[in-house]
């Protein structure tokens, strides 16, 4: 079972705190990773993806990746009470079809 | 853009009713995805495709069947409908790489 892990939270910042959002996976062979954002009664978005080791940055997102330590993690700058939202790690199986999602971690952030 | 549409919003049906659940993505993709969606437990798969008239079982495929006539569409059935299937359903599609999945707006889906 390839699984992704994720604190179901929920996380609470304050207005213009950094969030740090943490993701493991155990499948070894996985290359690409994603981030999504997903409010309440919508559907997921996709807000980050990364395939290489080391940090992308875009816009007040960072994605962090460590194959090594199987780690991928997603922060986000300067909070706003609009990124409440349940975020979503999806990892890419090795010859697989469907990407395996976490079940989501909820953050808050309190004006 | 990525379009994934869905047939309805919301949705209301009975028990044992027949219901279809449908898919369009405007992006060519080859690989479609049914996934149910409930408080506490994530996203399921329920049933993917991969090309035309060709399906695979997720993790959760009883009480559904899936139907893919065209690249572009792909159809979810409940034969007969339970409460226990009442849940938000989300489409989603991805091309053969690496790339992302896109969703659906949803269908929330009540059965009484």
């Amino acid at each position: 079972q390839k699984e992704v892990e994720q604190n179901s939270g929920p996380l609470s910042v304050p207005e213009g705190a950094i969030a740090s959002l943490n993701c493991t996976y155990s499948d070894r062979g996985s290359q690409s990773f994603f981030w999504y954002r997903q409010y309440s009664g919508k559907s997921p978005e996709l807000i980050m993806s990364i395939y290489s080791n080391g940090d992308k940055e875009d816009g007040r997102f960072t994605a962090q990746l460590n194959k090594a330590s199987q780690y991928v993690s997603l922060l986000i700058r300067d909070s706003q009470p609009s990124d409440s939202a349940t975020y979503l790690c999806a990892v890419s199986p090795l010859g697989g079809y469907a990407l395996n999602f976490g079940k989501g971690t909820s953050l808050l952030v309190t004006p | 853009d990525v379009k994934v549409t869905q047939s309805s919003r919301y949705l209301v049906k009975r028990t044992g009713e027949k219901v279809f659940l449908e898919c369009v993505q405007d992006m060519d993709h080859e690989n479609m995805f049914w996934y149910r969606q409930d408080p506490g437990l994530g996203l399921r798969l329920i049933y993917f495709s991969y090309d035309v008239k060709m399906k695979e079982k997720g993790d959760i495929p009883e009480g559904y069947s899936v139907s893919r006539e065209k690249k572009e569409r792909f159809s979810l059935i409940l034969e007969s409908a339970s409460t226990n299937q009442t849940s938000m359903y989300l489409c989603a599609s991805r091309t053969g790489g690496e790339d992302e999945q896109f969703f659906g707006p949803g269908t929330r889906l009540t059965v009484l």
